[in-house]
């Protein structure tokens, strides 16, 4: 149980096109679900939280036009790089916090999405 | 806010071998979580063990235990007659119990187990 997929797992675009990622709960309700990014041998930064129905918060200094974020429903959320640059080549992961779940601060991950910008 | 630090970059042992691994973290909560998560070569994160702050006896989850020194903030994880697949990155992780409950990931240790 409790399994978190994303897709694409590899996505290679060109500059200046949006890419979106998406990030499912499959057996699970998920109210908050978040994004990181994480550079090649670095640990994963903080990106945003996205809450079901709600706009995402999210964190200093990532640009909110730039990563847009939608948690349209309990087990449903998307990244959208938008005008994509070399620079937004990374590697993305989401995380799931099961709704109404025990409390164990417990949070699921994705497998990642790789992004390519050219 | 909540920092969380593992002052060593990278460690190397032998297979059957103990190892470990430090973290640091700061903040002034009272009533948090503090994790250590594994990132294989895959890049899927796996959790590891999870400790909560207010229990004082240390998190076992087989070969793999803490030694939690709350008035210290240090958390380090032990792992016991390591194996090959232990190898990965290895995170410590501190979230707050309250509020949004996001995860403060340290830096990281790359763990390497050799044969």
């Amino acid at each position: 149980g409790a399994v978190v997929s994303q897709h694409p797992s590899r996505v290679i675009c060109k500059s200046g096109t949006s890419v979106k990622i998406e990030c499912r709960s499959l057996d699970f309700q998920a109210t908050t679900m978040f994004w990181y990014r994480q550079f090649p041998k670095k640990s994963l930064m903080l990106m945003a939280t996205s809450n079901e129905g709600s706009k995402a918060t999210y964190e200093q200094g990532v640009e909110k036009d730039k990563f847009l974020i939608n948690h349209a429903s309990l087990t449903l959320s998307t990244l959208t790089v938008t005008s994509a640059h070399p620079e937004d080549s990374s590697f993305y992961i989401c995380s799931a916090r099961e709704m109404g779940g025990k409390d164990t601060g417990e949070l699921f991950f994705g497998e990642g999405s790789r992004l390519t910008v050219l | 806010a909540q920092t969380v630090t593992q002052s060593q970059p990278e460690m190397s042992v032998q297979e059957a071998e103990t190892v470990t691994l430090s973290c640091t973290y700061d903040t002034s909560e009272n009533n948090y979580y503090l994790f250590w998560y594994k990132q294989p070569p895959s890049r899927q994160m796996i959790l590891v063990i999870r400790q909560e702050a207010y229990k004082q006896q240390n998190a076992t989850e087989n070969r793999f235990s803490v030694n939690f020194q709350k008035a210290a903030k240090s958390f380090s994880l032990k792992i016991s007659d390591s194996q090959l697949g232990d190898t990965a990155m290895y995170f410590c992780a501190f979230m707050k119990r309250t509020g949004a409950q996001k995860l403060v990931f340290g830096q990281g240790t790359r763990l390497t187990i050799n044969p």
